[in-house]
């Protein structure tokens, strides 16, 4: 069965350092998404990704963070200068055209900023 | 900002009974609304949805019911099995092109007892 792919599955970084998370998603999905959990918190959405464009991106998605999909099966997710707030489980997923709300998560990947 | 809550963080069923996990919400404009099921370490795996037009939908072991006039939704799992122990979190969209994000419920851990 298809699946979404994440890599790396743990990132340890230092304060102010840039992160690159990758996502593969189902290779036929159109739509794009970034989600992160923070330990003990909710799934919050980060940004969605459609016809190569932001579609939608919350108010947590500031101008550290940004979103490419740099060829036909990538999705990433960098943040520029990374802050001890933003260690956090970071899951992107992918929905198709004909059922664009249900969306599949990869396994994530867990950022912990030191 | 809790547009979706699950007001149980966890609950214990005996296996080969019936479980029920509730979900509460607040935004008018939702219109679609999503069960995931979450293993530690893992991503959400999407489970069942039904849209505002409906008031239940079935999937084997699962059936969704919603009950729009009181924003509430339910999830069934009968018989519940071991293996349907995890985290279950409710998420609902507003389902409108260009906004198709994921507001999640804060989860309701369910352990099956054998």
């Amino acid at each position: 069965e298809p699946e979404v792919t994440q890599t790396p599955s743990h990132q340890v970084t230092q304060m102010g350092q840039e992160v690159i998370l990758r996502c593969v998603p189902i290779s036929n999905h159109l739509y794009f998404y970034w989600y992160r959990q923070i330990l003990g918190q909710k799934v919050e959405f980060l940004v969605s990704f459609y016809n190569n464009e932001i579609s939608e991106k919350s108010e947590i998605f500031d101008d550290q963070f940004s979103v490419e999909r740099p060829d036909g099966s990538n999705f990433t997710l960098k943040i520029r200068s990374t802050k001890l707030e933003d260690s956090a489980m970071y899951f992107c997923a992918s929905s198709d055209r004909d059922s664009v709300y249900e969306q599949y998560f990869g396994p994530g990947t867990r950022l912990t900023v030191t | 900002d809790q547009q979706v809550k699950q007001n149980s963080p966890s609950l214990s069923v005996q296996e080969g009974r019936i479980s029920i996990l509730n979900c509460d919400y607040t935004n008018s404009m939702f219109d679609y609304f999503l069960w995931y099921k979450k293993y530690p370490a893992e991503g959400p795996t999407f489970l069942i949805s039904i849209s505002s037009i409906k008031d239940k939908n079935e999937d084997g072991r699962f059936t969704v019911f919603l009950n729009k006039s009181a924003k509430h939704l339910s999830l069934h799992i009968v018989p519940s099995q071991p293996g349907d122990s995890a985290v279950y979190f409710c998420a609902a969209s507003e389902a409108n092109f260009g906004n198709e994000k994921l507001t999640f419920g804060t989860g309701t851990r369910l352990t099956i007892i054998p």
